[in-house]
């Protein structure tokens, strides 16, 4: 398997605008996924993107990917508080199926 | 859909004694689950790959004989923490697949061994 590596590392922004986070990878993936955890609490599945696919939207939620760059972005648009979690992208290789997870991004969204 | 369960969600135990933790997915069946723990401020690791119907692939550094996995059905799953010490105090978290490429998670057991 082979995990996502998040950046930044921790995003403070203002509630109502834009949150951008983004992941790298190593190795060829069938799909990339991007979860959210609250403190505390188990893995929230956001979105799941496939190799063959660029951009993906869902609610508030866009994300991108560059497989020649082997790089997903996650934008989450007009934030909210609620919205203040760690992200994790898990990259699907082509091998298998386990998820390994890296850092993850903490997001916070001041009120 | 796709709703996992853990039970239970807090456990705090004396060190020496064993701990059994259920993972089950409520409305799907799993034929792989997977156990991660996930210590304060740091990320998840895996510890385990959970097969219906026979033995759990461990990742490198876990023992298998304290960390005893049982997937004996499709929507159950244990992890059963043998002769638990203080240094097993974590935040365990089992995921299961779910049309064989997404995984949708627990909300967690919190661990405390005194």
């Amino acid at each position: 398997s082979q995990q996502g590596e998040e950046d930044p590392q921790a995003l403070s922004i203002q509630e109502g605008e834009n949150a951008t986070m983004n992941c790298s990878y190593k190795t060829s993936i069938n799909n990339l996924q991007w979860y959210r955890q609250n403190s505390g609490r188990g893995l929230v599945h956001l979105i799941l993107i496939r190799s063959n696919e660029r951009e993906k939207h869902s609610g508030r939620l866009r994300v991108t990917l560059d497989t020649s760059k082997k790089s997903s972005s996650l934008l989450i648009t007009a934030s909210r508080a609620a919205d203040t979690a760690s992200y994790f992208c898990a990259p699907l290789g082509t091998s298998g199926s386990r998820l390994t997870f890296g850092e993850g991004t903490q997001l916070t969204v001041n009120p | 859909g796709a709703v996992v369960s853990q039970h239970p969600s807090w456990v705090i135990c004396k060190s020496g004694t064993s701990v059994k933790i259920e993972c089950r997915s409520l409305d799907f069946q799993a034929t792989t689950m997977f156990w991660y723990r996930q210590f304060p401020k740091q990320s998840l690791m895996l510890m385990a790959t959970s097969n219906e119907g026979s033995k759990a692939t461990y990742e490198q550094g876990v023992e298998k004989d304290k960390f005893l996995i049982n997937h004996a059905s499709l929507t159950l799953s244990t992890l059963t923490v043998t002769s638990a010490h203080p240094e097993d105090s974590s935040f365990y978290i089992c995921s299961a697949n779910y049309q064989a490429d997404t995984q949708y998670f627990g909300p967690g057991t919190r661990l405390t061994v005194l």
